[in-house]
């Protein structure tokens, strides 16, 4: 069975400064991870995902994010954030034939 | 192409009582999964239908259960509700579903559910 930790409930960073939002996964087998962005009062937008190949995997609206095999971890990162990137960062494992399992999620505020 | 649909967007029911709640895919998508959102556990997967066929299943109670119609629409039920079932409930479609995990799941906007 696979698990996520997302190492931080809330990440506040000013506008137009870098962020990075973490994400532990662990895994007895090989698996397939997303990065979901959630707005207020909305669903779930799928930001990029990880399936195999080059392990920085490039989003939309300017994320990106590496897989790294050795420290079973998915961190996603921005160089530059905006105020419209507030909204809550969902990180999400699964494997070939098994459910998606979510972690706990991560708000981004942003200062202005 | 319409998006994930999900009906009501904002129930109250009261304790003991059952509620449905329903989805329509983006059109040509064949699965449908579901899926909890609590402030304390977060997100959580329910189940996956494909061609009307439960093909997985979370860890919830017997009291939640889902179908899916010829249509691909689906209909989630919560029987005997209980505080704790308040949540945000969340519908997603993909084209062949969550054994395929190069498919994009496409998110509803989700129905708010109030167990009072």
């Amino acid at each position: 069975a696979q698990s996520v930790t997302q190492l931080d409930s809330q990440v506040p960073v000013f506008e137009e400064a870098p962020v990075e939002l973490r994400c532990n996964y662990s895994s007895s087998v090989s698996v397939y991870l997303f990065w979901y962005v959630q707005y207020p009062n909305q669903g779930l937008q799928l930001l990029l995902k990880y399936l195999s190949g080059s392990t920085l995997v490039k989003g939309i609206n300017g994320f990106e994010a590496e897989f790294n095999k050795s420290q079973t971890s998915f961190h996603l990162r921005k160089p530059s954030v905006h105020i419209s990137d507030t909204a809550e960062y969902f990180c999400a494992v699964t494997a070939r034939d098994d459910k998606i399992i979510f972690g706990k999620g991560t708000r981004l505020h942003i200062l202005p | 192409k319409a998006g994930v649909t999900q009906t009501p967007r904002y129930l109250i029911k009261t304790r003991g009582q059952q509620v449905t709640l329903s989805c329509s895919p983006i059109s040509g998508h064949r699965s449908v999964s579901w899926y909890q959102q609590t402030p304390g556990q977060g997100l959580q997967f329910l189940f996956e239908y494909f061609s009307e066929t439960q093909r997985n299943k979370g860890n919830f109670p017997g009291r939640f259960s889902g179908r899916q119609f010829s249509n691909s629409r689906s209909e989630m039920n919560v029987s005997t509700l209980e505080l704790g079932d308040s949540a945000l409930y969340l519908c997603a479609s993909s084209p062949e579903g969550l054994q395929n995990p190069g498919n994009t799941i496409y998110f509803g906007e989700g129905s708010w559910l109030t167990v009072v």
